[in-house]
């Protein structure tokens, strides 16, 4: 079974602080995808990475940066945390070309 | 705009009964829908896949049906168990020109009760 995991379930962060949250993947995808979940709007896409070293903005890429140094690792950074940060952050793997994607649980973060 | 729209936003059935919930979608060109199952404090977990030319895919008791023509899907889930409460997603992966983008439903909150 293809694993996600995301480093934190819980993240509780003040206001202007720099953020990481982890992800890493077990199945030697070369996708890899962040995303954040809010109540009444479902899942939007944040940032996604098709190779190492590669990144590409999602939606709502404002406010955050990836990294993707290692196949495996996929980061997303907020620089400056503010409360509209608020929210589950969803990573997500997958094959190329309409594979499924495969989640990690979750990490909900509350910046205050 | 593309848009995944999903009906009822929850739903409370008893176990052991049916249940069909709705996808309608504007996305195109369209590719494929997937149905995921979202529980508790989980990350989603895809049940089917269903492409333009497939009317209808079963997954033990959940069956999802797709009518391309009036960008429509179910999800029926038959003989509701306890197991089955949680938060169903509706995604429509679109055909763009800088490749695949997907479009996620706000999805469906079920709960199964005794």
């Amino acid at each position: 079974d293809v694993k996600v995991t995301q480093s934190s379930r819980y993240l509780v962060k003040r206001t202007g602080e720099k953020v990481f949250l982890e992800c890493v993947q077990d199945m030697d995808h070369e996708n890899m995808f962040w995303y954040r979940q809010d109540p009444g709007l479902g899942l939007r896409l944040i940032y996604f990475s098709y190779d190492v070293k590669m990144k590409e903005k999602g939606d709502i890429p404002e406010g955050y940066s990836v990294s993707r140094e290692k196949k495996e690792r996929f980061s997303l950074i907020l620089e400056s945390a503010s409360t509209n940060q608020t929210s589950m952050y969803l990573c997500a793997s997958s094959r190329p070309l309409n594979s499924p994607l495969h989640f990690g649980n979750g990490t909900r973060l509350t910046v205050t | 705009k593309n848009q995944v729209e999903q009906s009822p936003q929850s739903l409370i059935i008893l176990e052991g009964k049916n249940c069909t919930l709705q996808c309608n979608y504007t996305v195109s060109p369209f590719s494929n829908l997937r149905w995921y199952k979202q529980d508790t404090g989980r990350g989603p977990v895809s049940l089917t896949i269903m492409t333009f030319s497939e009317n209808t895919k079963s997954n033990g008791r959940y069956t999802a049906t797709l009518d391309a023509d009036t960008k429509q899907s179910s999800l029926h889930i038959t003989a509701s168990q306890l197991s089955d409460s949680a938060s169903y997603i509706c995604v429509v992966t679109g055909v763009t020109g800088g490749g695949n983008k997907l479009t996620f439903g706000t999805g469906t909150q079920l709960k199964v009760e005794l």
